[in-house]
């Protein structure tokens, strides 16, 4: 079976770093990505990470573990446009295309 | 014009009723899926489609079908809608290699009365 776990909800200040968590247990690993979603709107791609590491895009980066089942993404200068959810997916095996959501964290960000 | 686009928007209608949800892509992907959203529980995958021959449920295929009419149209169907199918959908494309990411188009708001 698949089980994707990140936290519900998350708060943080505009300008400050915040580190959104997921951990996952599936039946095989092809690579897990992290979406954007605002209110209402269709989720957008952030990141895709298949082996361990940092990946970094601008304000945006993205680290896996694969040995321990979890990634994080990691939030720089926040703005308060940067206020959405965001929803972790691991694609499960090798030649498989099906993506597993995790419920997504929403993030709030104050001023 | 969006690469991703669905119709209706925004659809109310009556339970027992049969309802069609359309995707078109201009992206040029062979894959194409459907997903609803539900508060507290995530995006669930539907139904997906490698290319026009082939079909493949998902997570929550009870109560759908769905038509891959050509490689760019996918649509979603309720037979007969009950209130528990209201929730928002949202169709998606993807290339056809591992570690492409899903492209996602705007989304339907169905409510089922």
């Amino acid at each position: 079976g698949q089980n994707i776990d990140q936290p519900t909800e998350m708060t943080a200040t505009e300008g400050a770093i915040v580190q959104i968590n997921c951990t996952y247990q599936t039946s095989g690993f092809n690579g897990l990505f992290w979406y954007q979603q605002h209110a209402g709107e269709a989720p957008t791609f952030l990141s895709y990470n298949v082996l361990d590491g940092l990946e970094e895009k601008g304000r945006f980066s993205s680290f896996l573990s694969r040995s321990k089942g979890y990634s994080y993404l990691l939030l720089k200068e926040l703005q308060m446009k940067d206020s959405a959810s965001y929803l972790c997916a691991v694609a499960p095996g090798a030649g498989s295309y099906q993506l597993t959501f995790g419920k997504g964290t929403k993030l709030s960000v104050i001023p | 014009d969006a690469d991703v686009t669905q119709t209706p928007r925004n659809r109310i209608t009556k339970t027992g009723k049969r309802i069609m949800l359309e995707c078109s892509q201009t992206k040029g992907h062979d894959r194409m899926y459907w997903y609803r959203q539900d508060p507290g529980l995530g995006l669930r995958l539907i139904y997906y489609s490698f290319d026009v021959k082939d079909i493949n449920k998902g997570e929550i295929s009870d109560g759908y079908s769905v038509s891959r009419q050509a490689q760019a149209k996918f649509s979603l169907s309720l037979e007969s809608a009950i209130p528990n199918q209201t929730a928002l959908y949202f169709c998606a494309t993807s290339e056809g290699t591992s570690g492409n990411e899903q492209f996602f188009g705007p989304g339907t708001r169905l409510t089922v009365l």
